[in-house]
């Protein structure tokens, strides 16, 4: 089945600096890719749909600047966090379809990063 | 993605039948019913999908009635392993205005005790 594999599983960091956190279909290809965020005892919240070759689509309230996406080549995207703050830990999880479009039932999701500000 | 309501959180104990009941009042003609499941600290994984009626597979049913205006998961006989989130998701997945993006409500917590 499809696979997505997402790296580091774990990062600390310190405040102001930027983590960068890698999302990878390993046996299809995604022309879309999302990147969702997770506190604690909460639901999942989209941040943003990174599409190949082109610019990310942020949701609402999501500063693009301080979450950037790339998405360079069919198999690989990343959101690098920048000038990260303590408020800015949480749990990062991408997903990816390898339908075109994707469909409801084809999502597979990464593992998840578990990111800590300090 | 129509609005889905879920119970917040449910208590069982091994062995038994889990049904978690989804409300979704204005489900389009269109759309499927999907159920996600997720562990502590991992992505959600794919459970089932429907779109009337009841669908099984290896891992839980899914009753849909006829008005669609919600839907059961059912997992029979729980163990300690099937304690997770459980989020329903409604949504047109062959529509022309499919974005693909995913939308979690709340979810489910289900907590299965020995």
């Amino acid at each position: 089945g499809a696979v997505v594999s997402q790296h580091p599983s774990r990062v600390i960091c310190k405040s102001g600096t930027s983590v960068k956190i890698e999302c990878r279909s390993l046996d299809f290809q995604a022309t879309t890719m999302f990147w969702y965020r997770q506190f604690p005892k909460k639901s999942l919240m989209l941040m943003a749909t990174s599409n190949e070759g082109s610019k990310a689509t942020y949701e609402q309230g999501v500063e693009k600047d301080k979450f950037l996406i790339n998405h360079a080549s069919l198999t690989l995207s990343t959101l690098t966090v920048t000038s990260a703050h303590p408020e800015d830990s949480s749990f990062y999880i991408c997903s990816a379809s390898p339908r075109v479009p994707p469909s409801v039932d084809g999502y597979t999701f990464g593992s998840g990063t578990r990111l800590t500000v300090v | 993605l129509a609005k889905t309501t879920q119970p917040i959180s449910m208590d069982s104990y091994e062995g038994q039948e889990v049904n978690i009941t989804c409300s979704h009042n204005n489900i389009a003609t269109n759309d499927y019913i999907t159920w996600y499941q997720q562990f502590p600290s991992q992505g959600p994984r794919f459970i089932i999908q429907g779109y009337k009626t009841k669908v099984t597979n290896e891992v839980a049913s899914l009753f849909i009635p006829a008005d669609r205006k919600s839907s059961t998961l059912s997992l029979p006989r729980v163990s300690l392993s099937d304690t997770a989130v459980y989020y329903c998701l409604v949504g047109d997945p062959h529509g022309s205005g499919n974005t693909g993006k995913l939308i979690f409500g709340q979810g489910t917590t289900l907590q299965v005790k020995p």
